[in-house]
Protein backbone atom coordinates (compact mmCIF):
# COMPACT_ATOMS: atom_id res chain seq x y z
CA UNK A 1 0.00 0.00 0.00
CA UNK A 2 0.94 3.35 -0.37
CA UNK A 3 2.37 5.44 2.64
CA UNK A 4 3.94 8.67 3.48
CA UNK A 5 5.80 8.39 6.97
CA UNK A 6 7.00 10.70 9.38
CA UNK A 7 8.14 10.51 12.75
CA UNK A 8 5.14 10.69 14.80
CA UNK A 9 6.81 11.16 18.18
CA UNK A 10 7.93 15.05 19.05
CA UNK A 11 11.31 15.95 18.23
CA UNK A 12 13.43 18.07 21.34
CA UNK A 13 16.46 19.64 20.31
CA UNK A 14 18.80 22.30 22.16
CA UNK A 15 18.52 25.75 20.54
CA UNK A 16 21.54 26.68 18.20
CA UNK A 17 21.48 23.03 16.83
CA UNK A 18 20.12 21.70 13.83
CA UNK A 19 17.24 19.89 13.71
CA UNK A 20 16.74 16.80 10.75
CA UNK A 21 13.37 15.58 10.40
CA UNK A 22 12.67 12.69 8.19
CA UNK A 23 9.92 11.82 5.19
CA UNK A 24 9.63 8.47 3.95
CA UNK A 25 7.30 6.96 1.41
CA UNK A 26 6.40 3.86 -0.05
CA UNK A 27 5.26 2.74 -3.51
CA UNK A 28 4.82 6.70 -4.81
CA UNK A 29 7.03 7.49 -7.35
CA UNK A 30 6.54 11.50 -6.85
CA UNK A 31 7.40 14.19 -9.00
CA UNK A 32 7.16 16.75 -6.68
CA UNK A 33 7.47 16.97 -2.81
CA UNK A 34 6.63 19.82 -0.63
CA UNK A 35 7.17 20.54 3.28
CA UNK A 36 5.11 22.98 4.94
CA UNK A 37 4.98 24.19 8.94
CA UNK A 38 1.78 24.24 11.00
CA UNK A 39 1.22 26.02 14.44
CA UNK A 40 -1.76 24.84 16.41
CA UNK A 41 -4.92 26.47 15.21
CA UNK A 42 -3.65 27.49 11.71
CA UNK A 43 -3.56 25.94 8.38
CA UNK A 44 -0.23 25.03 7.31
CA UNK A 45 2.02 27.13 5.69
CA UNK A 46 4.35 26.26 2.69
CA UNK A 47 7.57 26.75 2.99
CA UNK A 48 10.03 24.57 0.61
CA UNK A 49 9.19 22.43 -2.92
CA UNK A 50 11.57 20.17 -4.37
CA UNK A 51 11.27 18.49 -8.17
CA UNK A 52 12.75 14.73 -8.29
CA UNK A 53 15.67 16.11 -9.95
CA UNK A 54 16.67 18.39 -7.62
CA UNK A 55 18.85 16.54 -5.04
CA UNK A 56 18.75 19.41 -2.71
CA UNK A 57 17.05 23.07 -2.19
CA UNK A 58 18.09 25.49 0.48
CA UNK A 59 15.89 28.91 1.60
CA UNK A 60 17.56 30.40 4.22
CA UNK A 61 18.13 28.42 7.36
CA UNK A 62 16.19 25.89 5.71
CA UNK A 63 17.38 22.51 3.37
CA UNK A 64 15.43 19.97 1.79
CA UNK A 65 17.32 16.76 0.32
CA UNK A 66 15.39 14.32 -1.64
CA UNK A 67 16.33 10.91 -2.57
CA UNK A 68 14.25 9.12 -5.10
CA UNK A 69 16.64 6.09 -4.57
CA UNK A 70 16.55 6.05 -0.98
CA UNK A 71 12.46 6.85 -1.33
CA UNK A 72 13.19 9.67 1.48
CA UNK A 73 13.05 13.45 2.07
CA UNK A 74 15.32 14.54 4.71
CA UNK A 75 14.45 18.59 6.19
CA UNK A 76 16.97 20.71 8.45
CA UNK A 77 16.40 23.58 10.41
CA UNK A 78 19.83 24.96 11.34
CA UNK A 79 20.49 27.14 13.99
CA UNK A 80 17.35 26.05 15.54
CA UNK A 81 15.25 28.67 17.15
CA UNK A 82 12.35 28.60 19.89
CA UNK A 83 10.29 30.13 17.20
CA UNK A 84 10.49 27.28 15.29
CA UNK A 85 8.70 24.75 17.47
CA UNK A 86 5.80 23.62 15.42
CA UNK A 87 4.71 20.63 13.27
CA UNK A 88 6.53 20.15 10.25
CA UNK A 89 4.53 18.62 7.34
CA UNK A 90 6.11 16.72 3.97
CA UNK A 91 3.47 16.46 1.02
CA UNK A 92 4.15 14.50 -2.03
CA UNK A 93 2.51 14.70 -5.56
CA UNK A 94 1.85 11.33 -6.81
CA UNK A 95 0.77 11.85 -9.88
CA UNK A 96 2.53 15.24 -11.17
CA UNK A 97 -0.25 16.97 -10.60
CA UNK A 98 -0.81 19.89 -8.97
CA UNK A 99 -2.55 17.53 -6.13
CA UNK A 100 -0.60 16.55 -2.57
CA UNK A 101 -0.73 14.09 -0.68
CA UNK A 102 0.39 14.88 2.88
CA UNK A 103 2.48 13.13 5.87
CA UNK A 104 0.95 13.16 9.62
CA UNK A 105 3.46 15.22 10.32
CA UNK A 106 6.37 15.59 13.02
CA UNK A 107 6.24 18.07 16.28
CA UNK A 108 9.04 19.88 16.91
CA UNK A 109 10.16 21.46 19.82
CA UNK A 110 12.94 23.65 20.03
CA UNK A 111 14.37 24.10 23.96
CA UNK A 112 15.59 27.77 25.00
CA UNK B 1 -7.63 38.83 -1.77
CA UNK B 2 -4.56 38.70 0.37
CA UNK B 3 -5.06 35.23 1.37
CA UNK B 4 -7.55 31.91 1.43
CA UNK B 5 -10.30 33.30 3.38
CA UNK B 6 -12.74 30.60 4.96
CA UNK B 7 -16.02 31.09 6.11
CA UNK B 8 -17.53 30.09 8.64
CA UNK B 9 -14.68 29.87 11.20
CA UNK B 10 -16.37 27.42 13.71
CA UNK B 11 -19.96 25.06 12.96
CA UNK B 12 -21.51 23.44 15.12
CA UNK B 13 -24.52 21.80 13.70
CA UNK B 14 -26.75 18.68 14.77
CA UNK B 15 -26.57 15.39 13.31
CA UNK B 16 -28.11 14.69 10.30
CA UNK B 17 -28.74 18.51 9.65
CA UNK B 18 -26.84 19.82 6.12
CA UNK B 19 -23.84 21.83 6.32
CA UNK B 20 -22.36 24.88 3.84
CA UNK B 21 -18.72 25.35 3.70
CA UNK B 22 -17.41 28.43 1.96
CA UNK B 23 -13.74 29.25 0.82
CA UNK B 24 -12.36 32.08 -1.36
CA UNK B 25 -9.32 31.65 -3.05
CA UNK B 26 -6.40 34.21 -3.68
CA UNK B 27 -7.17 35.74 -6.92
CA UNK B 28 -5.64 34.28 -10.29
CA UNK B 29 -4.74 30.62 -8.40
CA UNK B 30 -5.65 28.43 -10.90
CA UNK B 31 -5.76 25.26 -8.30
CA UNK B 32 -8.47 24.86 -5.31
CA UNK B 33 -8.56 21.91 -2.66
CA UNK B 34 -10.12 20.78 -0.16
CA UNK B 35 -8.65 18.92 2.73
CA UNK B 36 -9.56 17.31 6.15
CA UNK B 37 -7.56 16.99 9.30
CA UNK B 38 -9.09 15.11 12.97
CA UNK B 39 -7.50 16.18 15.94
CA UNK B 40 -3.87 15.64 16.09
CA UNK B 41 -4.32 13.53 12.47
CA UNK B 42 -2.46 14.51 8.99
CA UNK B 43 -4.32 16.30 6.24
CA UNK B 44 -6.70 14.17 4.49
CA UNK B 45 -7.53 15.26 0.87
CA UNK B 46 -11.00 15.42 -0.21
CA UNK B 47 -11.51 17.24 -3.58
CA UNK B 48 -9.19 19.16 -6.52
CA UNK B 49 -10.26 21.78 -9.29
CA UNK B 50 -8.05 22.49 -11.81
CA UNK B 51 -8.90 25.47 -14.14
CA UNK B 52 -11.68 23.90 -16.37
CA UNK B 53 -11.18 20.50 -16.19
CA UNK B 54 -13.19 17.81 -14.20
CA UNK B 55 -12.57 18.06 -10.65
CA UNK B 56 -10.31 15.49 -9.17
CA UNK B 57 -13.31 14.07 -6.69
CA UNK B 58 -11.15 10.80 -5.22
CA UNK B 59 -11.02 11.73 -1.59
CA UNK B 60 -14.66 12.23 -0.80
CA UNK B 61 -15.10 9.98 1.99
CA UNK B 62 -19.09 9.21 0.75
CA UNK B 63 -21.49 10.46 -1.26
CA UNK B 64 -23.09 13.01 1.52
CA UNK B 65 -20.75 14.88 0.52
CA UNK B 66 -19.94 17.42 -2.71
CA UNK B 67 -18.11 20.79 -3.78
CA UNK B 68 -18.19 22.94 -6.51
CA UNK B 69 -16.42 26.22 -7.57
CA UNK B 70 -18.11 28.52 -9.42
CA UNK B 71 -16.55 30.93 -12.33
CA UNK B 72 -13.36 29.26 -11.65
CA UNK B 73 -13.13 30.86 -8.07
CA UNK B 74 -15.45 30.67 -4.68
CA UNK B 75 -15.95 27.04 -3.71
CA UNK B 76 -18.51 25.48 -1.29
CA UNK B 77 -18.00 22.05 0.41
CA UNK B 78 -21.19 20.90 0.98
CA UNK B 79 -21.89 17.96 3.42
CA UNK B 80 -25.79 16.40 3.90
CA UNK B 81 -26.54 14.77 6.81
CA UNK B 82 -23.74 14.89 9.14
CA UNK B 83 -22.83 12.61 11.17
CA UNK B 84 -20.32 12.63 14.21
CA UNK B 85 -17.65 11.44 12.32
CA UNK B 86 -17.75 14.41 10.06
CA UNK B 87 -16.47 16.60 13.02
CA UNK B 88 -12.79 17.80 11.68
CA UNK B 89 -11.32 21.08 10.69
CA UNK B 90 -12.14 21.01 6.86
CA UNK B 91 -8.97 23.24 5.29
CA UNK B 92 -9.12 24.84 1.71
CA UNK B 93 -5.99 26.15 -0.11
CA UNK B 94 -5.00 27.31 -3.51
CA UNK B 95 -1.89 27.65 -5.82
CA UNK B 96 -1.11 28.89 -8.89
CA UNK B 97 -0.08 25.91 -11.48
CA UNK B 98 2.56 24.38 -9.80
CA UNK B 99 3.51 26.62 -6.73
CA UNK B 100 3.29 25.70 -3.08
CA UNK B 101 -0.19 25.81 -1.76
CA UNK B 102 -1.61 28.79 0.42
CA UNK B 103 -4.04 27.71 3.44
CA UNK B 104 -7.10 29.48 4.91
CA UNK B 105 -7.08 28.86 8.55
CA UNK B 106 -9.99 26.35 8.12
CA UNK B 107 -13.55 25.62 9.27
CA UNK B 108 -13.56 23.92 12.56
CA UNK B 109 -16.90 21.66 12.09
CA UNK B 110 -18.43 20.23 15.69
CA UNK B 111 -21.66 17.72 14.79
CA UNK B 112 -23.06 17.07 18.14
Amino acid sequence: SQKIEQNSEALNIQEGKTATLTCNYTNYSPAYLQWYRQDPGRGPVFLLLIRENEKEKRKERLKVTFDTTLKQSLFHITASQPADSATYLCALSPSGTYKYIFGTGTRLKVLA
Amino acid sequence: GAGVSQSPSNKVTEKGKDVELRCDPISGHTALYWYRQSLGQGLEFLIYFQGNSAPDKSGLPSDRFSAERTGGSVSTLTIQRTQQEDSAVYLCASSYMGDGYTFGSGTRLTVV
